[in-house]
């Protein structure tokens, strides 16, 4: 059965300043990784996916993250943070199921990311 | 248009009431999902449908029952709920099960209080 770890659960940061928030997962099949963010009050959005190719993967509002298979790893990245970053970050995994369905997303316990002025 | 719509937003119900949530998307998407998601918790699935038949159900209580009356459509019928049921519930869809990857989309959430 797959796993995901995010081993932080609070992220304070100041404005303008670079956060990782960091996400390892353990599967023994290949898998499909998922950052969702969720802000106050909302439902979960999706931020960026890496499915295959390039391990580099950027969402439209600067947040990038690298897939890491020997680390299996896909930590978040932002070089500068603006304080409408604050929000929840989940990092999720999926992977084939029995019987071809695909539909099980296992999510992290969530890094909560706060920016501070 | 990437947009699951829920209602009602907010719902405080007794435990011997009866209510349901809706969901609904116009993505043409075959699948479609039922979360609850606990305050400082990861969202749990609850029930999957695809092509608007029952899938999956995550051992959820009887006092939930889902339906899926069209492939837009989603609702989610509480009855005799309890307490420990106050959570955010999370509609989303996919476009299918199957297909590996698939990004599930989801809604803003009823966030329901048992009284």
């Amino acid at each position: 059965a797959q796993s995901v770890t995010q081993l932080d659960s609070q992220v304070p940061v100041f404005e303008e300043a670079p956060v990782e928030l960091r996400c390892n997962y353990s599967s023994s099949v290949s898998v499909y990784l998922f950052w969702y963010v969720q802000y106050p009050n909302q439902g979960l959005q999706l931020l960026l996916k890496y499915l295959s190719g390039s391990t580099l993967v950027e969402s439209i509002n600067g947040f990038e993250a690298e897939f890491n298979k020997s680390q299996t790893s896909f930590h978040l990245r932002k070089p500068s943070v603006h304080i409408s970053d604050t929000a929840e970050y989940f990092c999720a995994v999926s992977v084939q199921g029995s019987g071809g369905s695909n539909y099980k997303l296992t999510f992290g316990k969530g890094t909560l990311l706060t920016v501070n002025p | 248009d990437t947009e699951v719509t829920q209602t009602p937003k907010h719902l405080v119900m007794g435990m011997t009431n009866k209510k349901s949530l809706k969901c609904e998307q116009h993505m043409g998407h075959r699948a479609m999902y039922w979360y609850k998601q606990k305050a400082k918790k990861p969202p749990e699935l609850m029930f999957v449908y695809s092509y608007e038949k029952l899938s999956i159900n995550e051992s959820v209580p009887s006092r939930f029952s889902p339906e899926c009356p069209n492939s837009s459509l989603l609702n989610l019928h509480l009855h005799a709920l309890q307490p420990e049921d106050s959570a955010l519930y999370l509609c989303a869809s996919s476009q299918d099960i199957a297909q590996l990857g698939e990004t599930q989309y989801f809604g803003p959430g009823t966030r329901l209080l048992v009284l």
